[in-house]
């Protein structure tokens, strides 16, 4: 079946830096575009990040532009999201998800497990 | 950018009455081409990460019980649960996805209880 599994959550220090993981399995990974959202502590969620399946095409949220940087590798089946100078406002619980829909206009489903990001001196 | 927001952001039925969640956009997300509206709703179980339970607003995703249904063109849509079971406790989420890749915005959530 579908499965996407995150690691690499943990606490870092304001400014710090993390590098999320994220391994998929059951589908022809590099044929789908892939996303990051993220929930914040007992709060909505909010999406991050946005990766074509082979192209390359990617976006962000303006909240996290210039500091997130999403990548991915097909032969490892695998999303990647590299966080630097990271803030207070970016701790929350990290959502690998995958994006079905037409190009661009996309949903989410399934979403992994969740891999939380605490940012505290 | 497009806001979506939900009402009521809490919600209490007793088991086996209808639940009705109301979503709205800040514009239409009803694409013209196409006749299609660019709107998803997930639900989110306590302790578990969102599940997908509708796209194009009225789509039902497979395995999703026919009880759940989407309605609603262009601003306005509902999400209807209509005999309330126990494992539906649960926050609701509409997302919309016309207005892209600027951001995919999601509603802030619906919190359904048992009364």
């Amino acid at each position: 079946q579908v499965q996407l599994v995150e690691s690499g959550g943990g606490l870092v220090k304001p400014g710090g830096s993390l590098r999320l993981s994220c391994a998929a399995s059951g589908f022809t990974f590099s044929d789908y575009y892939m996303s990051w959202i993220r929930q914040a502590p007992g709060k909505g969620l909010e999406w991050v990040s946005y990766i074509g399946g082979s192209d390359n095409t990617i976006y962000y949220a303006d909240s996290v532009k210039g500091r997130f940087t999403i990548s991915r590798d097909n032969a490892k089946d695998s999303l990647y999201l590299q966080m630097n100078s990271l803030r207070a406002e970016d701790t929350a619980v990290y959502y690998c998800v995958r994006a079905h829909g037409d190009g661009l206009s996309v949903w989410f489903d399934p979403w992994g497990q969740g891999t939380l990001v605490t940012v505290s001196s | 950018d497009i806001v979506m927001t939900q009402s009521p952001d809490s919600l209490a039925v007793s088991l086996g009455e209808r639940a009705t969640i109301s979503c709205k956009s800040s514009q239409s997300v009803l694409y013209s081409s196409n006749n299609m509206n660019y709107l998803a709703w997930y639900q989110q179980k306590p302790g578990q990460p969102p599940k997908l339970l509708i796209h194009w607003a009225s789509t039902r995703e497979s395995g999703v019980p026919d009880r759940f249904s989407g309605s609603g063109s262009g601003t306005d849509f509902t999400l209807t649960i209509s005999s309330l079971q126990a494992e539906d406790v649960a926050v609701y989420y509409c997302q919309q996805y016309y207005n892209t890749p600027s951001m995919y915005t999601f509603g802030q959530g619906t919190k359904l209880e048992i009364k």
